[in-house]
């Protein structure tokens, strides 16, 4: 199993709509969440962090947690053409008990296609 | 504020040749991550460094080596170059402060390629 999953898609979305990608990861451990955006031949940009279950939102995009279930989720309201991208869903150790490790460990990401 | 330079953004090896690849973090940033992209793999964890010290370490054979200097720069070094070596190696610097989370910036990339 690995430790963090995502279906790669390809995730095609009407303009407009709402795009939701999900993510699970496999150590209860986790504390701390991130999705980055990937733009083809770029390099990955962090569009949302989460650390407490529940949402968070941030202009179109809310990121939603649920540590019971292991999952993690994004959703991109009023979906445009620029987000097509491919999402990766990073998960990180215990802020508190892992001070300093800075890995994250990325799921292979979703490709999400935006269609006008 | 410049963001994380890595040198150089490309660069085509043979096989058993040896590759070196420099990082910059954002000014003030002391953590500096490497990770290894491919399409089949995704990104891969290859080493963390903070204040001169390897504090983490991925899966990655012995092959691949890295090291910081007191300015906070890295190098990542790859020897005995292998075709599956042929990657986009990034590198992403945070400010590794005593509270909260850390977030990665990451650079723009080097593509290797090994003929």
């Amino acid at each position: 199993q690995k430790e963090v999953e995502q279906n790669s898609g390809p995730l095609s979305v009407p303009e407009g709509a709402i795009a939701s990608l999900n993510c699970t990861y496999s150590d209860r451990g986790s504390q701390s969440f991130f999705w980055y955006r990937q733009y083809s031949g770029k390099s990955p940009e962090l569009i949302m962090s989460i650390y407490s279950n529940g949402d968070k939102e941030d202009g179109r995009f809310t990121a939603q947690l649920n540590k019971a279930s292991q999952y993690v989720s994004l959703l991109i309201r009023d979906s445009q053409p620029s987000d097509s991208a491919t999402y990766l869903c990073a998960v990180k150790g215990g802020v508190w008990s892992n001070f300093g490790n800075e890995k994250l460990t990325f799921g292979t990401g979703t490709r999400l296609t935006i269609i006008p | 504020k410049a963001g994380v330079t890595q040198t150089p953004r490309y660069l085509i090896k043979t096989r058993g040749q040896q590759v070196t690849l420099s990082c910059s973090p954002i000014s003030g940033h002391r953590s500096v991550s490497w990770y290894q992209q491919t399409p089949g793999q995704g990104l891969q964890f290859l080493f963390e460094y903070f204040s001169e010290t390897q504090r983490n370490k991925g899966n990655f054979p012995g092959r691949f080596s890295g090291r910081q200097f007191s300015n906070s720069r890295s190098e990542m070094n790859v020897s005995t170059l292998e075709l599956g070596d042929s990657a986009l190696y990034l590198c992403a610097s945070s400010l590794d402060s005593s509270r909260g989370a850390n977030v990665l910036t990451f650079g723009a990339g080097s593509r290797l390629t090994v003929l």
